[in-house]
């Protein structure tokens, strides 16, 4: 399997609950980002976690790092109609060098049903 | 606040051209990254400049070449274009006063199609 893989690929829920996505990656990490993508269009930042960090708060965003299982997951609380998109997890390599590429994962498509 | 800007954003080629595609980063921001993402695939990253020298590489095929120039956008210049080609190619840009944690900024993409 490849570098942040993630899971469910689809998930379905209801407006106003939980949505919880999970990444697991292989190599050593600088950090995991999380990015959000809408059918076709660009990719919009959502949070960092570094590999020193457990768990991390942006908004209704919590994310987060377990570096032992090589595990991060994002939960978004009280969904709304407008989070439906395909959710990325990539990893910046601890490669020791400077302007490394991110290896993304798979992706999950969240659809927030209203 | 000024986002990363890609140009064309869409672009139409037969098969065996070329493409040039362009990507003006955030001011202030010396470092480029290229990515390819297929139809219905995840963000492939392709390389990665860092003061008009080449820092990683990808999985850029043979027949892509990249450069960055002295006011800091780049450009992917890519030949003998196959239909495999066809995909959103996006360009991120980030500050590297960050040091390693930095944030990669995103730009719009664009499309690619190869008929």
């Amino acid at each position: 399997s490849q570098q942040g893989e993630e899971d469910p690929q689809a998930l379905s829920i209801q407006e106003g609950e939980n949505a919880t996505m999970n990444c697991s990656y292989k190599t050593s990490i600088n950090n995991l980002q999380w990015y959000r993508q809408n059918s076709g269009r660009g990719l919009v930042h959502l949070i960092l976690i570094r590999s020193n960090e457990r768990e991390k708060h942006s908004g209704r965003l919590r994310v987060t790092l377990d570096t032992s299982k090589k595990s991060s997951s994002l939960l978004i609380t009280a969904s709304r109609a407008a989070d439906t998109a395909s959710y990325f997890c990539a990893t910046d390599p601890d490669s020791g060098g400077g302007a490394d590429g991110l290896t993304f994962g798979k992706g999950t498509h969240l659809i927030i049903q209203p | 606040a000024a986002g990363v800007i890609q140009s064309p954003r869409h672009l139409i080629k037969e098969k065996r051209e070329t493409a040039t595609l362009k990507c003006y980063p955030i001011p202030r921001h010396d470092t480029v990254y290229w990515y390819q993402q297929g139809p219905g695939q995840d963000p492939q990253f392709l390389i990665s400049f860092y003061e008009k020298m080449q820092s990683d590489k990808g999985s850029i095929p043979d027949r892509f070449s990249a450069q960055q120039f002295s006011d800091y956008h780049s450009e992917l210049n890519m030949s003998s274009l196959e239909l495999g080609d066809s995909a959103l190619y996006f360009c991120a840009s980030s500050h590297p006063l960050r040091g390693p944690n930095n944030e990669q900024f995103f730009g719009p993409g664009t499309r690619l199609t190869v008929l």
